[in-house]
């Protein structure tokens, strides 16, 4: 069981918006620490694709946004497109654990 | 460009312990914030943080894990080394070594990952 909570999975068509939640505690997103969130396609290893709660690292579009409200977090795509099909993670650091992860959404484009 | 790689065995018995290395390029860890840590993922689960290590030699462990780990860097040689104990089939997973951000509490380069599967 994660610390950051996400929805197992989401999905949406093509062109349309989707939303990921990531709910926290106190002594994480809660506690003013920063929420980051990865992309990992199939098979391959995790790609950072918001930092700093909604940052974008260079190169990575703007139709991924980032948003970071109390203990929650959420990452929206907009214009969904099939190579965005993917797991998404969040992360946050917890005063008493460490750098934790959610448990992962996997985003199925219909 | 900054790269990251992990090698190790693929394969440990329960019990062994099991030794990771990961050899970087592109950055130093002699530069203040900067940091390498570990972090692994069962097969079809979630990503769990397992280290760190700092340019500055602090280190910090998952606490469920701690009692196993043991995380060091040779800054000459680009390498972070971790080991884990008593390895247990339940700690099959691919790991993954990761850059952790100097301004950020993220980590922003990570590396292709390496399947250790445990089993006798």
């Amino acid at each position: 069981q994660s610390v950051l909570t996400q929805p197992p999975s989401v999905s949406g068509a093509p062109g349309q918006r989707v939303t990921i939640s990531c709910t926290g505690s106190s002594s994480n997103i809660g506690a003013s620490y920063d929420v980051h969130w990865y992309q990992q396609l199939p098979g391959t290893a995790p790609k950072l694709l918001i930092y700093g709660n909604s940052n974008r690292p260079s190169g990575v579009p703007d139709r991924f946004s980032g948003s970071k409200s109390g203990t929650s977090a959420s990452l929206a795509i907009s214009g969904l497109q099939a190579e965005d099909e993917a797991d998404y993670y969040c992360q946050s650091y917890d005063s008493s654990l460490g750098w934790v992860f959610g448990g992962g959404t996997k985003l199925t484009v219909l | 460009q900054i790269t990251l790689k992990e090698s190790g065995p693929t394969l440990v018995k329960p019990t062994q312990t099991l030794t990771l290395t990961c050899t970087f390029s592109g950055f130093s860890l002699s530069t203040s914030g900067v940091g390498v840590g570990w972090i692994r993922q069962p097969p079809g689960k979630a990503l769990e943080w397992l280290a760190l290590i700092y340019w500055d030699d602090d280190k910090r462990y998952s606490p469920s894990l701690k009692s196993r780990l043991t995380i060091t860097k040779d800054t000459s040689k680009n390498q972070v080394v971790l080991t884990m104990t008593n390895m247990d089939p339940v700690d099959t997973a691919t790991y993954y070594c990761a850059r952790r951000s100097s301004s950020w509490s993220n980590f922003d380069y990570w590396g292709q990952g390496t399947l250790v599967t445990v089993s006798s």
